[in-house]
């Protein structure tokens, strides 16, 4: 069962930032949140990870609630070339460490 | 820097026959997982291998059956097939079982 609770679609304006939401209120404390996207069914493509702390990288921000049920993942400027399917995942750090995906919110970045 | 490579990339099988699906890991992983993904929905993991060993396995059944190689490379064979094993397949490579995976681009099987 998924973890993960996240809208279905969203759409934003080229050059804007990109704000993303995802629930995973029955989060546990050794897991961490994970993002990646899955730009028209090629493999899942990595973007960021974190465990408590807020994440940045050259892709995006990761913005995790204090109680860690709730994460925001922001891309800065979205580009066209940004719109896909976004995944918001949890994953164990013990065990098969496997990832358990939602069914992700579609992004549709518009010029 | 090599990726992971899937190969076939695409592929029509019919009901009741087997096929096999094949990885190519990124140079240096050690542990490979298999994802399902149907139309519409997110990626479902099949199995895992670590070191040639599987040690995790979701919610499939025994028709479904991999092996890892000593160059790490791995397949994903199924047996039996059924029209609702029609997916994208995808294969995911790890630098070791804790580090984040670097997916493939996927096999999509279609079942007739």
């Amino acid at each position: 069962d998924a973890k993960t609770t996240q809208p279905p679609s969203m759409d934003c304006a080229e050059g804007r930032a990109a704000n993303l939401p995802c629930n995973h209120s029955t989060i546990s404390g050794n897991e961490y949140v994970y993002w990646y996207r899955q730009i028209h069914s090629q493999g899942p493509q990595y973007i960021i990870h974190g465990l408590k702390n807020n994440e940045t990288n050259e892709m995006a921000s990761l913005i995790i609630t204090e109680d860690r049920k709730s994460s925001t993942l922001i891309l800065p400027h979205a580009t066209l070339r940004d719109t896909a399917v976004y995944y918001c995942i949890v994953r164990a750090t013990s065990g098969t460490y496997k990832y358990i995906f939602g069914t992700g919110t579609r992004l549709k970045v518009l010029a | 820097e090599t990726g992971v490579t899937q190969s076939p990339t695409h592929l029509i099988k019919t009901r009741g026959q087997q096929v096999t699906l094949r990885c190519s890991s990124q140079s240096g992983h050690n542990t490979v997982s298999w994802y399902q993904q149907a139309l519409g929905q997110g990626p479902q993991f099949i199995f895992q291998y670590y070191r040639e060993e599987e040690n995790g396995r979701g919610n499939f059944p025994p028709r479904f059956s991999g092996l890892q190689f000593p160059n790490y490379s791995s397949e994903l064979n199924v047996n039996a097939l059924e029209l609702d094993d029609s997916a994208l397949y995808l294969c995911a490579s790890s630098f070791d079982i804790s580090y984040g995976y670097t997916f493939g681009s996927g096999t999509r099987l279609t079942v007739v």
